[in-house]
């Protein structure tokens, strides 16, 4: 089974400041790898995803991630925090099998 | 399209009740799974299924039925409900296994 690790439940950020939140998987096979959002009392949205190609992708919102196979890792970043970002950012990983694995989660605060 | 629909949004049950929570697609995604999402566990899949007639067990399985009669439709159910199943459930639906995910609004369930 793959497992997923995010580094840190809770981060704070300013508004304006970078936003790093770290992800690392575990996988023999290369892996499709997403990133998810959750604002309170909702639903996942997707925030952007890699499978094959470019190494860096970007998504929604300003946020992009880089997979980088060596050191297994695909963390979200965000040059300049808003308000609005404030949520719980989940890491999945898929190993083109028939299950998601997902991180526990990062919650995400911003300061004003 | 109304996405991933998920009835009903909140429930409570008495120990030893069953229950159906449902869950409709109008995506015509083959793949369907649940979660469970419980504070700093992030989602563990609960049944998963890659087609119409189709199931499998995800990482806890145990005390739920799925079953999968339409491609539109994967209904959970709680033969008999325990406070350990508390929690709040998201169904999700993806082209294929392994491709992104959509996720439903979720249901939030509590068991006393």
């Amino acid at each position: 089974a793959q497992s997923v690790t995010q580094l840190g439940s809770h981060v704070s950020v300013s508004e304006g400041a970078l936003v790093l939140l770290r992800c690392n998987y575990s996988s023999s096979v290369p892996p499709y790898l997403f990133w998810y959002v959750q604002y309170p009392n909702q639903g996942l949205q997707l925030l952007l995803k890699y499978t094959t190609g470019a190494t860096l992708v970007k998504g929604i919102n300003g946020f992009e991630a880089e997979f980088k196979k060596s050191e297994t890792s695909f963390h979200l970043t965000k040059p300049s925090a808003h308000m609005s970002d404030a949520a719980e950012y989940f890491c999945a990983v898929s190993d083109t099998g028939n299950q998601f694995y997902f991180g526990t989660g990062t919650s995400l605060t911003v300061i004003p | 399209n109304a996405g991933v629909t998920q009835t009903p949004k909140f429930q409570v049950l008495k120990t030893g009740q069953s229950m159906t929570l449902q869950c409709a697609q109008d995506m015509n995604h083959e793949y369907m799974s649940w979660y469970r999402q419980d504070p700093g566990m992030g989602l563990r899949l609960i049944h998963y299924s890659v087609g119409a007639g189709i199931t499998d067990q995800g990482e806890v399985p145990n005390g739920y039925n799925v079953s999968r009669s339409t491609t539109e439709d994967f209904p959970l159910r709680l033969l008999s409900a325990a406070p350990s199943q508390t929690s709040v459930y998201f169904c999700a639906s993806g082209r294929l296994a392994g491709t992104e995910q959509y996720f439903g609004p979720g249901t939030r369930l509590t068991v006393t």
